[in-house]
């Protein structure tokens, strides 16, 4: 069954660091999403990406964040400098097309920035 | 207005017991609604899903029912086990939005004892 995957599983970096999330969506998607889910805490909408631009994006999603499709299979979330608080579990997701509202969701990178 | 709001936050049953996890939302153009259940160190995974013209959803023993003037929405799991001990997200979007993200309740963490 396809699966949306997420490298690394775990990022651990020192604040004021530059840190890029990747994500492989399902391959026959066309909606691309990061939430995040900070420890105990709901899950939080960042951004959600269609045909190589943003369509929506939170509050959270300031200038500090970024997101990009490199190529035909990844999609990724950079965030320049990092601060404390964005220590949190990152999860991607992808829709399928304009038909379908389920979205699928990756295991996650957990980032701890010390 | 965005919010979804979720309870209990932690609930514990015996086995084969039937658990109730209760939403309430305030925005109107909501117009489905997702649960997802979580386990600990993994990404949310879809379980059920809900339009507001339909009043109960069953799929195996998982079921939605739907209140839509009282805009509230619950998720009851019958025969519980063991292994559906998780925690378990109800969620919104507006599926006439381009981009379709999902606003999430705050979590339930579901106990379930042999």
């Amino acid at each position: 069954e396809p699966e949306v995957t997420q490298t690394p599983s775990h990022q651990v970096t020192q604040m004021g660091q530059e840190v890029i999330l990747r994500c492989v969506p399902i391959s026959n998607h066309l909606y691309f999403y990061w939430y995040r889910q900070i420890l105990g805490q709901k899950v939080e909408f960042l951004v959600s990406f269609y045909n190589n631009e943003i369509s929506e994006k939170s509050e959270i999603f300031d200038d500090q964040f970024s997101v990009e499709r490199p190529d035909g299979s990844n999609f990724t979330l950079k965030i320049r400098s990092t601060k404390l608080e964005d220590s949190a579990m990152y999860f991607c997701a992808s829709r399928g097309g304009a038909a379908y509202n389920e979205q699928f969701f990756g295991p996650g990178t957990r980032l701890t920035v010390l | 207005q965005q919010q979804v709001k979720q309870s209990p936050q932690s609930l514990i049953v015996q086995k084969g017991g039937i658990p109730i996890i209760n939403c309430a939302y305030e925005n109107t153009a909501f117009d489905y609604f997702p649960w997802y259940q979580q386990f600990p160190g993994k990404g949310p995974a879809l379980l059920i899903a809900i339009r507001p013209d339909v009043s109960e959803k069953k799929e195996g023993r998982f079921t939605i029912s739907f209140n839509k003037s009282a805009k509230q929405f619950s998720l009851h799991i019958m025969d519980s086990q063991p292994g559906d001990s998780a925690t378990y997200f109800c969620a919104a979007l507006i599926s006439s939005g381009s981009a379709r993200q999902l606003t999430f309740g705050s979590g339930t963490q579901l106990t379930v004892l042999p």
